[in-house]
Parts: C-alpha cells; structure tokens; sequence
C-alpha cells in the first residue's frame, strides 16, 4: 500500500508569513495533486506535478515534485486569510484509478 | 465545462433509517466514479468506486452499498443507518489517478 505523509499536521500563522507544507512518500508516484478544502465544501483541485524536480507556481503558491517523484512540498508566500483551509496530496500511480490521498494540513491564517 | 452535483448538502437521519445520496456529473462520458467519506475535516476514506455502469468496487466493507444505474450518475445507499455512519460524504470523478479528480460540493450526514 502506498502510503503520503503530510507535515505538518496543524499550522496556525499570523498573515504575511511564509510556510511550506510538506509530502512525503516511500513510493514512486508518477503524478502528485495537491487540493484546498475548505470548511464544509468539498476538495478542489490546485495542481498536478508530473515531473521529477518540477516547479509550477499559482500565484503566491509554488509547488515542487521531489526528483525522486516521492515527495512534494508547497510553498506559500505572504499568506492570507483566504489561504486558510485543509491542503491534501494525493498521488497517482500509473494507470491506477485510485489515487493515494495524505491525511491533509491544516492551516489557518490569522488576521 | 464539467460539473458535479451533488445532494443534499446536509442531513439528520435517525439510526436505522434508509439512506440515498446522490451524485451526478455533466459534462463528461464515462468518467469514473468515487464516494469518500471524511471525518472531522482530516483525510479521505475512499468507500466505493465505478468505471462504468453497473460496475462497483467497494474499498471498505460496511453497511453502505453504491450504485450506478446510470454513465453519470452514482448512488450511495444504506438500509439501516448506523451512528458511525456520521460524516461528511463526497462524490468526485476522474478518469486517472495522474490527472487529478473534481469534487462535489459534499453531503454532511448526522446519524442520531
């Protein structure tokens, strides 16, 4: 069974710091998503790295697949209140239908 | 574009009640299905999942069975509700676990 572990678990900050969540994997993975989710509405979707190494960046969120394509990390800078919420990975193997999901971080951003 | 709908957003069921929730997608053909549960905000729990009519894979054996009667529509049901049945149930589809999956908008179930 392949297994994500996110870290950390819980982060409280105070707006306009920066933070990085993590992922991480004993497996290969050949894509990661990363999702927000917030209160009451279900996941959505704000990327998928497929490469090893690869950076994409939204806005004030950049995200990096592990050369190894076993972990994951996304990087936010100046966060905001808006940004506070649960962030999940998840991976997908192959031509699997099932992706693997991490237990999520979940962030807030005090004003 | 593609949507997924999915009610309803809230229910009170008492304990031993049936249950139907449903979820279904425009927008797409022949999307594969899934219904999670999550509890207390934390990690999802894949229960069931469809790649075509008539086909279910359950993941977590238990009292809830899945449906799909039709290419876009996908049923979660139980006979008799249980008190653990509690928690917030989302539909989502996807075609492949590297492309990523959409969600709906989800159904918080409370068992009393």
């Amino acid at each position: 069974t392949q297994l994500l572990k996110q870290s950390p678990q819980f982060l409280s900050i105070q707006e306009g710091e920066n933070l990085t969540v993590y992922c991480n994997s004993s497996s290969v993975f050949s894509s990661l998503q990363w999702y927000r989710q917030e209160p009451g509405e279900g996941p959505v979707l704000l990327v998928t790295v497929v490469t090893g190494g690869e950076v994409k960046k939204l806005k004030r969120l950049t995200f990096q697949f592990g050369d190894a394509r076993k972990d994951s990390s996304l990087h936010i800078t100046a966060a905001q209140t808006g940004d506070t919420g649960l962030y999940l990975c998840a991976g997908g193997a192959g031509g699997s239908y099932i992706p693997t999901f991490g237990r999520g971080t979940s962030l807030i951003v005090h004003p | 574009s593609q949507t997924i709908h999915q009610w309803p957003a809230t229910l009170v069921q008492p304990v031993g009640s049936p249950l139907s929730l449903e979820c279904t997608v425009e927008g797409t053909s022949n999307p594969n299905l899934y219904w999670y549960r999550q509890a207390a905000g934390r990690g999802l729990q894949l229960l069931f999942y469809s790649v075509g009519i008539g086909q279910i894979s359950s993941e977590v054996p238990q009292n809830l069975s899945a449906s799909r009667p039709q290419d876009r529509q996908f049923i979660l049901s139980s006979k008799k509700l249980l008190l653990s049945d509690s928690g917030f149930y989302l539909c989502a589809w996807g075609f492949r676990a590297n492309y990523g999956y959409t969600f709906g908008s989800g159904t918080r179930l409370t068992v009393v």
